[in-house]
Parts: structure tokens; sequence; C-alpha cells
């Protein structure tokens, strides 16, 4: 259940660095942006969310910021650990009151010890 | 925790025939959702559901596929003529207040 394409980008980080996973997103309308996490095996997780409207939110460990005029966004991961190799991906709401949410390709984040 | 469940983990199917993916999303949840994944490719939204009915759907959601909320926990994906194509990861979800909380998928693979 994960994103396992031969061309996924790949993230290798020390234990307890910071790790920025970024995301270019393709609708300038887009309003609300998600981050997932997701484990081999597993399900997409959800870790964190911003609108539009922000430009930055934190929550535990992670912040995630947006940069409208680029389209662009990153999630930060502070203290990396090794719970927290994965794949990431961000997906974007188009806006409007639509649900078809634009999945993202997704980052493969992997923890050095 | 309250998860989404979803059966089969896997499953098997000949070309041509119906397959029903079920799920059984978090309880006290309203909206609920259909994704799939191909191997090596990106998540898709397939279909949203809101108050037994569908609100809205994809491109690939076309007339081989359908959505039931057959009794008060269940949710079902139904693909009554399996094409190659379809063969992927699937994915429920469902919506609380604050976020989505996904399945762990049932992988079809269609021969």
């Amino acid at each position: 259940g994960e994103s396992v394409g031969l061309h996924l980008p790949t993230l290798s980080v020390q234990e307890g660095d910071n790790s920025i996973i970024n995301c270019a997103y393709s609708n300038s309308a887009s309003d609300y942006f998600i981050w997932y996490k997701q484990e081999s095996g597993k399900g997409p997780q959800f870790i964190i969310d911003i609108r539009s409207n922000m430009d930055k939110r934190q929550g535990q460990r992670v912040t995630v910021l947006l940069n409208k005029t680029v389209k662009h966004l990153s999630l930060q991961i502070a203290a990396t650990q090794p719970g927290d190799s994965a794949v990431y991906f961000c997906a974007e709401n188009p806006g409007s009151g639509t649900y078809k949410y634009i999945f993202g390709t997704g980052t493969r984040l992997k923890v050095l010890a | 925790e309250p998860e989404v469940t979803q059966t089969p983990s896997h499953q098997v199917t000949q070309m041509g025939q119906e397959v029903i993916l079920r799920c059984v999303p978090i309880s006290n949840h309203l909206y609920f959702y259909w994704y799939r994944q191909i191997l090596g490719q990106k998540v898709e939204f397939l279909v949203s559901f809101y108050n037994n009915e569908i609100s809205e759907k994809s491109e690939i959601f076309d007339d081989q596929f359908s959505v039931e909320r057959p009794d008060g926990s269940n949710f079902t994906l139904k693909i009554r003529s399996t094409k190659l194509e379809d063969s992927a990861m699937y994915f429920c979800a469902s919506r609380g207040r604050d976020s989505e909380y996904f399945g762990p998928g049932t992988r079809l693979t269609v021969l």
C-alpha cells in the first residue's frame, strides 16, 4: 500500500536531524492542503493540514509551510526518528467545495541510525 | 483509537468478474470515500459519499463502479466487470470533523 514507483525521490537523514520534504502543487485555486504519511502495507495517515489563508502551521514535531506565490508546500519534521521512515505525500483540494483531492507522487524518507 | 477497516486485504479475480470491496468506516463519521493507488503511481480519488448518495465522482468512476452503504456500518465498492487495469490498492476513507482516516487498503489483482 505504498508509492513504490521506481522514480520516487528519496530523502535520507540521520536520526535526530531535521527533515524537509517538498511538494509542488498544480492548481493556484487550491485552498486546502494535507500532508500524509504512508508506511509499508498501510493506508495514508493524516499528519497535518493547512488552509490557503495561512503560510505556516505547526503540529507536534511537524511544521507545514505554504508558499502560494510559487505553489510550493513543505513539511518539516524536527528531530527525525526511525519511526518517521515512510513515504510522505501532499494532497491539494482544488477548491469550490470539491473533495476531489489531487495527490502528489511522494517522497520516501529514510532515517539512518 | 477508532480506525477504518477493510476486507479483504487481498482479492484476486479473473478479468470480467465482479468484485465487492468492503469497508467499515469510523462509526460517527458522515463522509466516506474510495481511492485507488495503482502500483508505482499516485493515489487517485474515485468517489465521495454523503447522506446515502454519491456527492462527487472522478472520471475513473464509470458505470462499472458503484458504491453502497447497505447498512449502518458497511460501505462497499463494487466493480461489475473487472479489467486488468483495475489492479490496484483500493483505500476507503471516512472523514470526521478534523481529518480523513484511511483504511489499510485492499489489494485487487485482476488476472
